[in-house]
């Protein structure tokens, strides 16, 4: 089976920190992905990866960063940590294009900010 | 992107079959129906996708139908842990890889 794992399931952070949200992937998949989940708004896309060292912003990438130094690794940074950054992130990975739809993800970190 | 329209809430008993509707009427040819489901506080999982053929896995059952329009997935006996949101997504599978998007999904209750 597929396996997306990000680093830590809850997490509590200070305004201002820099946070840093990791995620990995064993099956070899091109395709990453960090979502962020709030109530009423469903999945929204942050960011996303279709290689190594490639990135596209997604629908709100403000406050956010991304790296993806290794096909398997995509880490998520948020430079200031804010309390409107206080939300379940969600990380995913899928295959090629033709596959793009087919997705696996992790079990999600809830992140909440002071 | 072909919208879909999913029911809000639905309840199922333990054991009988679970149908979830799922409408696209605008869908056009080279495009696919994907569902997911999502555990309450776990990240959503894939379940089936499917072109024009009903299709089949361990999971559950999707059927379409012949114009396209509509599709049902079928879990063939509900338990308490397939409670949570379903999702119908429809898009071209060889589209950009950021377009997966989720709407609301249908909240499946499966009651004891």
């Amino acid at each position: 089976d597929v396996k997306v794992t990000q680093s830590s399931r809850y997490l509590v952070k200070r305004t201002g920190e820099k946070v840093f949200l990791e995620c990995v992937q064993d099956m070899d998949h091109e395709n990453m992905f960090w979502y962020r989940q709030d109530p009423g708004l469903g999945l929204r896309l942050i960011y996303f990866s279709y290689d190594v060292k490639m990135k596209e912003k997604g629908d709100i990438p403000e406050g956010y960063s991304v790296s993806r130094e290794k096909k398997e690794r995509f880490s998520l940074i948020l430079e200031s940590a804010s309390t409107n950054q206080t939300s379940m992130y969600l990380c995913a990975s899928s295959l090629g294009s033709a596959g793009s739809l087919l997705a696996f993800f992790g079990q999600g970190t809830r992140l909440t900010v002071v | 992107d072909a919208k879909t329209t999913q029911p809000t809430s639905m309840d199922c008993a333990e054991g009988r079959a679970a149908n979830l509707p799922c409408n696209h009427s605008t869908i056009s040819g080279n495009e696919y129906v994907y569902w997911y489901r999502q555990i309450h506080s776990q990240g959503p999982q894939y379940i089936i996708h499917g072109l024009k053929n009903n299709e089949t896995n361990e999971m559950a059952s999707l059927i379409i139908t012949e114009d396209r329009k509509s599709s049902t997935l079928i879990l063939p006996h509900a338990t308490l842990r397939d409670t949570a949101v379903y999702y119908c997504i429809v898009r071209v599978a060889s589209g950009s890889a950021r377009q997966l998007t989720f709407g609301s999904g249908t909240q499946l209750t499966v009651l004891p």
